[in-house]
């Protein structure tokens, strides 16, 4: 069974940095892209990031581009995302998303890890 | 970037009746060497991450319900609950992954009326 659990969510100040993890299992995690993806509360969805399997091919959300970071360890069945410089709206739940393997949708989630940025 | 509007923002539906959301998109998601809508369509439940329903416009994901399909192509596209029941109350997303920034729409929230 497929499973992903995010992690490393928090509360964090102003302009500080937080790296979040999703731990994957129940599927070849090197065969996958990935993704992150956001939601700010009461709000909708917000697709920030993607990763190719091999990392070969990185893109950002025009709204966090030059502030995320997007990596994996495939040895490690883990994807990454570096925030930097966090802002007040940066406060949401942050999920991962694996994509199928028959087009780029997002075909399962992880439960998400939620990130306050408040001084 | 490729934006994404849904209607309504919100709906109010009798159990067994039909619940139909719309979603537009700025620009085709229609690619032609493979006639394919690359648009698909999510569930979210209040206190759950999203579920997949829908891919390729109308293709309907393992498990999901017949109740449920989607239609359209180009720039416009619709999700149909032909009768709906108490667990379909949820929020309901359209997004597109024509493009490589992907982009979701602002969200439909279903409701019983």
């Amino acid at each position: 069974e497929v499973h992903l659990v995010e992690s490393g969510g928090g509360l964090v100040q102003p302009g500080g940095s937080l790296r979040l993890s999703c731990a994957a299992s129940g599927f070849t995690f090197s065969n996958f892209n990935m993704n992150w993806v956001r939601q700010a509360p009461g709000k909708g969805l917000e697709w920030l990031s993607y990763i190719h399997s091999s990392s070969s091919s990185i893109y950002y959300a025009d709204s966090v581009k030059g502030r995320f970071t997007i990596s994996r360890d495939n040895a490690q069945n883990s994807l990454y995302l570096q925030i930097n410089s966090l802002r007040d709206e940066d406060t949401a739940v942050y999920y991962c998303a694996r994509e199928s393997p028959l087009g780029s949708f997002l075909d399962y989630w992880g439960q998400g890890t939620l990130v306050t940025v408040s001084s | 970037d490729i934006v994404m509007t849904q209607s309504p923002d919100s709906l109010a539906v009798s159990l067994g009746e039909r619940a139909t959301i719309n979603c537009k998109s700025s620009q085709s998601v229609l690619y032609n060497s493979n006639n394919k809508n690359y648009l698909a369509w999510y569930q979210q439940k209040a206190g759950q991450p999203p579920k997949l329903l829908i891919y390729w416009a109308s293709t309907r994901e393992s498990g999901v319900p017949d109740r449920f399909s989607g239609s359209g192509s180009g720039t416009d596209f619709t999700l149909t609950i032909s009768s709906l029941q108490a667990e379909d109350v949820a929020a309901y997303y359209c997004q597109q992954y024509y493009s490589t920034l992907y982009t979701f729409g602002q969200g439909t929230k279903l409701e019983i009326k």
